[in-house]
């Protein structure tokens, strides 16, 4: 079955200290890779996707992440994590191709950011 | 370009009563996807419209039910809500003719009493 996993419930990080937030996926073939934030009581921000090409995906508010398929990973990056950067980030797949593809959610790491 | 909205923001029920929940995709998308994120649940997938057509569903329940327009807004209804129904109800939508990305909405919280 499709799968995300976010391995990280938690994770705390100082200000102006760099982020790396994890993300495996386990699909037959490799899927649309995205990563989402959600502030407190709102909906979801797309942060960036991956389709193909360039494995390093630049996003918005400074973040990257980085394809490997050797690992069937699409971690999140930030070189220096701010204090409203604090929210809750998911990372989600869905199969290649149009039509339906849903689109399936890890559980989330929540990032808190300590002065 | 204006994004996907959602009305209500928040809706308060009484348990046995039923709840609409609305939703306009972007200009141009087609398809409509619902979510529920219930606390301790994650986000799970409920419904998907496209061409004013329920194409798929996740594992819920048949009193979750709705539909899309000939404008494809769509509308989630959920009848004789139970307590555990109380979660942000999101909506998306995607273009699904060419691939790609999902735009999702603010949400509405709806809380079951």
């Amino acid at each position: 079955a499709q799968s995300v996993t976010q391995p990280d419930i938690h994770i705390t990080v100082s200000e102006g200290a760099s982020l790396e937030l994890r993300c495996n996926y386990s699909y037959g073939a490799t899927p649309y890779l995205f990563w989402y934030v959600q502030s407190p009581g709102q909906g979801l921000q797309l942060l960036l996707k991956y389709f193909s090409g360039d494995t390093l995906v630049q996003g918005i508010k400074g973040f990257e992440a980085e394809f490997k398929r050797s690992q069937s990973s699409f971690n999140l990056r930030k070189p220096s994590v701010h204090w409203s950067d604090a929210a809750e980030y998911f990372c989600a797949a869905s199969r290649r191709g149009t039509g339906f593809q849903k689109l399936v959610f890890g559980t989330g790491t929540r990032l808190l950011v300590s002065p | 370009e204006a994004g996907v909205t959602q009305s209500p923001t928040h809706l308060i029920k009484t348990r046995g009563q039923q709840a609409t929940l609305r939703c306009s995709p972007i200009s141009g998308h087609t398809s409509v996807y619902w979510y529920q994120q219930a606390l301790g649940l994650g986000l799970q997938f409920l419904l998907w419209y496209d061409e004013g057509e329920e194409r798929n569903r996740g594992n819920f329940p048949p009193r979750f039910s709705g539909r899309q327009f000939p404008n494809y807004s769509s509308e989630l209804n959920v009848n004789a809500l139970e307590l555990e129904d109380s979660a942000l109800y999101l909506c998306a939508s995607r273009n699904p003719y060419r691939g790609g990305g999902y735009t999702f909405g603010s949400g509405t919280r709806l809380t079951v009493v």
